[in-house]
Formats: C-alpha cells, structure tokens, sequence
C-alpha cells in the first residue's frame, strides 16, 4: 500500500528565510508525486508535481522540490519565504499502480514570523 | 481554466438531516470526481471516486449508503450525507480530473465545511 510521511507537524521560519519541508513515501512502482498548499478553510491549491524526467521541478510562488528514488524523499524547499507563504502544505502520492488515486500526507503547518 | 466550485461553502444542519453538497468543473468536463473528507488538523482521506454514469467507488470504512454519491453529468457530482450526526461534521473536499489532462492530475474545489448539531 502507498503511504506518505511528513514528519515536520509544524515549521516555523523567519521571513526572508529558506524552507525545507521534508516529505518521504512509500510506493511499489514509478510514484507521481505532488505539492499542495492549503490555506485556512480553503481548498488545495497544486504547487508541483513530479511524473519522470528532471529530478529538480519548479512549482508556483517560488517552490521548487527534488525528488530522489534513493532516498524515497520529495522535499519542497522555497530559498526566501514571504508572509503570504503560511499555510499547510501537503505532499501526496499517486500513479498508475494505485488507480491514480492520491493518498496524501498529514502535512506540514508553515507559520511565518515577521 | 481547471476550477472546481463547491456549494454550499458552509452548511449547518440539525442531527438526521440529510445535506447535498454539490461538486462542478466549470470549464472542463470532469471524467472523474473524488470526494475527500478532512477533519481539523489532519489530512485529507479519499472517501470515494465516481466516474460519471457510473457508480460511485467507495474506499474501505466509508458507508456508502450514508455517503450518496452521484455523477451524474461531466460536470457536476454530488455528495448527499444522509441522516447527518454531529460525527458527520468535517470538511468535505472534492476534485475532478480533466478529460484532457493526464491521468494522474486532479483539480480540487474549496471544500464544504458542515456542522451538525
């Protein structure tokens, strides 16, 4: 079964800081993996994905994420975070081998200190 | 283009009611919709997906006769919670998949949060 760990429940960082949200799966075959923040009483907005190819991926607002097999790791890191950034951020996995369905993270609170 | 509404945003109901929330694509057809229910502070848990025309597949645990699930256009599905409980409470997400993007890319609304007293 696919399962995915963020084991950051909370971060906070200082504005103008970087960030690094840790996200780690479990997943039989080829993974897609994906990005979401949420901000409060919101839906899910997509920030990235990751199907095949550059291991390196560019996202929206400045996040990018590197994914590597060896390490079954999909970090999201954003090198300057702005005030706007709080939120919770939410790491998923899917693919083929799971009928496409998403089976996401507990996620990871981001507060932003002035 | 790729956005996903939900109605209501909010609903408030009293204990054995039944409440429909209601899931549209509005400018894509949606071949398939999920429906995810999240409670405070948690993540989100796939409760079903639906293909339009079809019937709804439910994940493990979830009932699917208090969780009414219909798809019944490209671009609209509902989710009825019947004879609602306070237990029912939580946020009701739901995401459709575009007939044109790749399989494994969903778009979600901005969720239903529901209250039962």
């Amino acid at each position: 079964a696919q399962s995915v760990t963020q084991p950051d429940i909370h971060i906070t960082v200082s504005e103008g800081a970087s960030l690094e949200l840790r996200c780690n799966y479990s997943y039989g075959a080829t993974p897609y993996l994906f990005w979401y923040v949420q901000s409060p009483g919101q839906g899910l907005q997509l920030l990235l994905k990751y199907f095949s190819g550059d291991t390196l991926v560019q996202g929206i607002k400045g996040f990018e994420a590197e994914f590597k097999r060896s390490q079954s790791s999909f970090n999201l890191r954003k090198p300057s975070v702005h005030w706007s950034d709080a939120a919770e951020y939410f790491c998923a996995v899917g693919g083929k081998a799971a009928g496409n369905k998403l089976t996401f993270g507990g996620g990871t609170r981001v507060l932003v200190k002035p | 283009g790729a956005v996903v509404s939900q109605h209501p945003s909010w609903v408030i109901c009293k204990s054995g009611t039944s409440v429909k929330i209601e899931c549209r694509s509005l400018d894509f057809q949606a071949t398939t919709m999920f429906w995810y229910r999240q409670f405070p502070k948690q993540s989100l848990m796939l409760m079903a997906t639906s293909n339009e025309g079809s019937k709804a597949t439910y994940e493990q645990g979830v009932e699917k006769d208090k969780f009414l699930i219909n798809h019944a256009s490209l671009t609209l599905s509902t989710l009825t919670v019947t004879s609602a409980h306070p237990e029912d409470s939580s946020f009701y997400i739901c995401s459709a998949r575009a007939r044109w993007a790749s399989l494994e890319t969903q778009y979600f609304g901005p969720g239903t949060r529901l209250l039962v007293l």
